[in-house]
């Protein structure tokens, strides 16, 4: 069974700094992109970041882009997101979610629960 | 950055009722579409993807159809289950976006 769970949400300042996890079991992880997909309550969906397989390529919203990393480590099945610089319009629910192949342009087959992070 | 509008935003409808959602794209997106079901607290769920395939385990009341600008999510009959908030997703670009939602309420 596929298996995604975030961790790391909290409240943080604004201009501080947040690491998420996203730890996966279930599937080959090392076959799959990745992404941060992030959602403010009652409102609609949002796409943050994105990585393929092997973290060799990456992309990120413009209005996160120069503040969120997104990175990943395969030998431990995990994805990450470090938010830099956070903002009160960062407020989120923050989900991981599962690409349907290797790379980032494809639809999310599989999600977490998502992680809340609030930025006061 | 491709705009995606969906409509209606909100649907009220009744059990065992065909009802349909539209998503427009501002420009061709030919078939790189997917939909997803949302429930508050829970994980989003694909049920279309490339804008006609059914993913795996959604049941067959579920279909959709389009490509290009212009696209749908049927689903035949309404069961309780299926209340819940509709988004629509383009994932043609590096920078995939989604549709502002549609709620199917009661």
């Amino acid at each position: 069974e596929v298996v995604l769970v975030e961790s790391g949400g909290n409240v943080v300042r604004q201009g501080g700094s947040l690491r998420l996890s996203c730890a996966a079991s279930g599937f080959s992880f090392d076959d799959y992109g990745l992404s941060w997909v992030r959602q403010v309550p009652g409102k609609g969906l949002e796409w943050v970041s994105g990585i393929n397989w092997n973290g060799g390529s990456t992309a990120s919203a413009e209005s996160v882009k120069g503040r969120f990393t997104i990175s990943r480590d395969n030998a431990k099945n995990s994805l990450y997101l470090q938010m830099n610089s956070l903002r009160t319009e960062d407020t989120a629910f923050y989900f991981c979610a599962r690409v349907r192949n290797s790379g980032l342009s494809e639809a999310y087959d599989f999600w977490g629960q998502g992680t809340m992070v609030t930025v006061s | 950055d491709i705009q995606l509008t969906q409509s209606p935003s909100t649907l009220s409808a009744s059990v065992g009722d065909r009802v349909s959602i539209t998503c427009r794209a501002s420009q061709s997106i030919t078939s790189w579409l997917a939909w997803y079901q949302h429930k508050p607290g829970k994980a989003p769920k694909l049920l279309i993807y490339k804008a006609s395939s059914l993913q795996g385990g959604v049941p067959a009341r579920f279909s959709g159809s389009g490509s290009g600008t212009e696209f749908t999510l049927t689903i035949s009959s309404l069961r309780p289950d299926d209340f819940a908030t509709y988004y629509c997703q383009n994932y043609n670009t590096y920078s995939p976006t989604f549709g502002g939602g549609t709620k199917v309420e009661i």
